[in-house]
């Protein structure tokens, strides 16, 4: 069992819709993140949240938006998804984006199927 | 960003001990050297970091090169649960917030 937890485990959802994924841990990680993962390729990261704030971008496109509630909530608002956007998406937090190079607690993804 | 190369698969028996290698050429002086894992179905999972000197922890050991242009992660006895893609990852002390994985090593374990 992972203690970062994402739901939903499986998403399917038609282009038109909008839907949030869900990701939260209680570690008291100050730093959460979005890693997208196609089959058969390794993780992309996608955004870094540090101390609640936005700190990284790696340029995505604004059809992905991601939210951060409180330390322990990180949610990935989706809509007007493509069928190329049906992949893996992992959630995972640590101490710090720095403090000795914290290692990377991560879920175990929502599988997301856009139709 | 610095990058690694490692194999694309090994295979190894169970209970036989594995050693993984990567390669880094350009790594940096500030690069700590990370260890990942993705077992199948499953998110990537921290295995083991260093720096300089060789690391032990309950899952593995790291081996790194004296001039860090290389490094090896030693499983000591693989058993058929090691099955799964390795990466090899350096992580900058100026952006270590970025975890970039690279193409990884895919490892079976057979009987």
């Amino acid at each position: 069992d992972t203690e970062v937890t994402q739901t939903p485990k499986h998403l399917v959802m038609g282009m038109t819709n909008k839907k949030s994924l869900k990701c939260e841990q209680h570690m008291g990680h100050r730093a959460m993140y979005w890693y997208k993962q196609k089959a058969k390729k390794p993780p992309e990261l996608m955004f870094v949240y540090s101390y609640e704030k936005l700190s990284i971008n790696e340029s995505v496109p604004s059809r992905f938006s991601p939210e951060c509630p409180n330390s322990s909530l990180l949610n990935l608002h989706l809509h007007a998804l493509q069928p190329e956007d049906s992949a893996l998406y992992l959630c995972a937090s640590s101490q710090g984006t720095d403090r000795d190079r914290a290692p990377l607690h991560f879920g175990n993804g929502t599988r997301l199927t856009v139709t | 960003d610095a990058k690694t190369t490692q194999p694309n698969s090994m295979e190894s028996n169970e209970e036989e001990p594995v050693h993984l290698p990567c390669n880094h050429s350009t790594i940096s002086g500030t690069d700590y050297i990370h260890w990942y894992r993705q077992l199948p179905s499953q998110g990537p999972e921290y295995v083991i970091h260093g720096l300089t000197s060789n690391v032990n922890n309950r899952m593995a050991s790291l081996a790194i090169a004296e001039d860090r242009k290389s490094s090896t992660l030693i499983l000591h006895r693989a058993t058929l649960r090691d099955a799964a893609v390795y990466y090899c990852i350096l992580r900058d002390t100026g952006t270590a917030s970025k975890l970039t994985f690279g193409t990884g090593t895919r490892l079976q374990v057979t009987l």
